[in-house]
């Protein structure tokens, strides 16, 4: 079974660019969640998706982030314009049952804003 | 709301020696809790998990947690440390209501010493 896959792997990029990151879940997974875990801390979850519809965005910068998951299947996050605190690891998870809380995590995106 | 606290970020041991990686959580009621471990530049992988059923949990790679209500805790042991588990490791909680989202305490690096 193919595991959660995210691209790109890393990514630098200046100041107030932007810049997207994408995630494809493990075929039928229908709960899908992106992460953000800064350098020394623990993921803090950035926003959950029910099939294609949004659960829980309340971490969410709205002003900067955004995320999409129009088919219910893969997910894109987008930060414009990005800030140097952005710096970090995007991780990507999905779940086949929201019930079980067990998630399965992609390699993740290596962010640098310089 | 639920919390998870690692106590000790960093934790080192000889190779062969016993590993504890403690974990206290914080939650009305039980809740379900995980043992994640994350290696250089990958995402994480589900070590363990309780799911209320036996209290003592076992994982891949050797590793086993007890769940202790009466203490709130989930400590992650291993009875001989080998220089492959040097990683960081993350103990989480489950969030109350079905809700599939997971509380990640802030990590702990174990550091193998041949």
């Amino acid at each position: 079974e193919a595991g959660v896959a995210q691209s790109p792997r890393y990514k630098i990029i200046e100041k107030r660019q932007s810049v997207a990151f994408w995630c494809n879940p493990i075929s039928g997974h229908a709960t899908l969640y992106w992460y953000q875990q800064i350098l020394g801390q623990g993921p803090k979850l950035l926003i959950q998706f029910q099939n294609n519809g949004v659960v829980d965005d309340s971490q969410l910068p709205k002003d900067r982030f955004s995320a999409e998951r129009l088919k219910g299947v893969d997910s894109t996050l987008k930060i414009q314009p990005a800030k140097l605190e952005d710096s970090a690891v995007y991780l990507c998870a999905s779940s086949f049952d929201r019930a079980t809380y067990e998630q399965y995590f992609g390699p993740g995106t290596r962010l640098t804003v310089t | 709301a639920q919390s998870v606290t690692q106590l000790g970020s960093h934790v080192s041991v000889s190779e062969g020696a016993l590993v504890l990686l403690r974990c206290n959580y914080s939650s009305s009621v039980p809740p379900y809790l995980f043992w994640y471990v994350q290696y250089p530049n990958q995402g994480l992988q589900l070590l363990l998990k309780y799911t209320s059923a036996a209290t003592l949990v076992k994982g891949i790679n050797g590793f086993e947690a007890e769940f202790k209500k009466s203490e709130t805790s989930f400590h992650l042991t291993k009875p001989s440390a080998h220089m492959s588990d040097a990683a960081e490791y993350f103990c989480a909680v489950s969030e109350s209501g079905n809700t599939g989202k997971l509380i990640f305490g802030q990590g702990t690096t174990l550091q193998v010493k041949p």
